[in-house]
C-alpha cells in the first residue's frame, strides 16, 4: 500500500522542546505532504515536498524526505502548546493519483 | 486566503434518510474532494471531481453519489443513510494536478445516523 505510516502514534512534551515525527510508506513516490488537524477541525497544509527534494523549512517546521528508505521525518522546533494537534503524512504517485493520508498521530505540547 | 466552507459543523439524522452535505470553496479550484474520517482509519476517499461535472470514484465510494454543477460547489448525497455511515465528513480542494498541490480542507460535518 501506498499508505504513509507515522510514528510514534502519540508523543508528549514540554514546551520548547522540539518534537520529531516520522513517516515510513511503500511505494515510490511523486510528493509527500504533511498536515496537521486541530480537535474538531479540518485539516491544514504544512509542508509539500517532492521526490528531488531532500529538505524544506517553514519558519520552525523542517522536513526531511530521504526516498532510499522510503521515509520522511517532521520536526517541530522550540513546540508551543498551540502546537498541540494531530498531524498526518500524505504521499502521491506510485501509479495512483490520489493523495493517500495516514492514520496520524497525536502530539501533545505541555505549558 | 482559501476559504472551503461545508453547510453544517454537526447533523444528525435518521436511517433510510436522503441526507446532502454541501460544500463550497472560494478559490477557483479545479479539483474537489470528499473523505470521511474515522478514529483509527484516518481519512478515506470517498469521491473527488476534477471538474464540473466530472466525478471520479474514491476507495469508498459505495453508498454515496456526488454533484458538481458549479465549480465553486461539491456535494455530497447518501442516499439511504445508515448507522454504519456516522462519521467526520471533510470536504477539500485544490488548484492543478490534483496530487501534485496542496488540499485546503473545510472543518468538518459531524454526522451522526440514527
Amino acid at each position: 500500500s501506498q499508505q504513509g505510516e507515522e510514528d510514534p502514534q502519540a508523543l508528549s512534551i514540554q514546551e520548547g522542546e522540539n518534537a520529531t515525527m516520522n513517516c515510513s510508506y511503500k511505494t515510490s513516490i511523486n510528493n509527500l505532504q504533511w498536515y496537521r488537524q486541530n480537535s474538531g477541525r479540518g485539516l491544514v497544509h504544512l509542508i509539500l515536498i517532492r521526490s528531488n527534494e531532500r529538505e524544506k523549512h517553514s519558519g520552525r517546521l523542517r522536513v526531511t524526505l530521504d526516498t532510499s528508505k522510503k521515509s520522511s521525518s517532521l520536526l517541530i522546533t522550540a513546540s508551543r502548546a498551540a502546537d498541540t494537534a494531530s498531524y498526518f503524512c500524505a504521499t502521491a504517485g506510485g501509479g495512483s493519483e490520489k493523495l493517500v493520508f495516514g492514520k496520524g498521530m497525536k502530539l501533545t505540547v505541555n505549558p | 486566503d482559501v476559504k472551503v466552507t461545508q453547510s453544517s459543523r454537526y447533523l444528525v439524522k435518521r436511517t433510510g434518510e436522503k441526507v446532502f452535505l454541501e460544500c463550497v470553496q472560494d478559490m477557483d479550484h479545479e479539483n474537489m474532494f470528499w473523505y470521511r474520517q474515522d478514529p483509527g482509519l484516518g481519512l478515506r476517499l470517498i469521491y473527488f471531481s476534477y471538474d464540473v461535472k466530472m466525478k471520479e470514484k474514491g476507495d469508498i465510494p459505495e453508498g454515496y453519489s456526488v454533484s458538481r454543477e458549479k465549480k465553486e460547489r461539491f456535494s455530497l448525497i447518501l442516499e439511504s443513510a445508515s448507522t454504519n455511515q456516522t462519521s467526520m465528513y471533510l470536504c477539500a480542494s485544490s488548484f492543478g494536478y490534483y496530487s501534485n498541490q496542496p488540499q485546503h480542507f473545510g472543518d468538518g460535518t459531524r454526522l451522526s445516523i440514527l
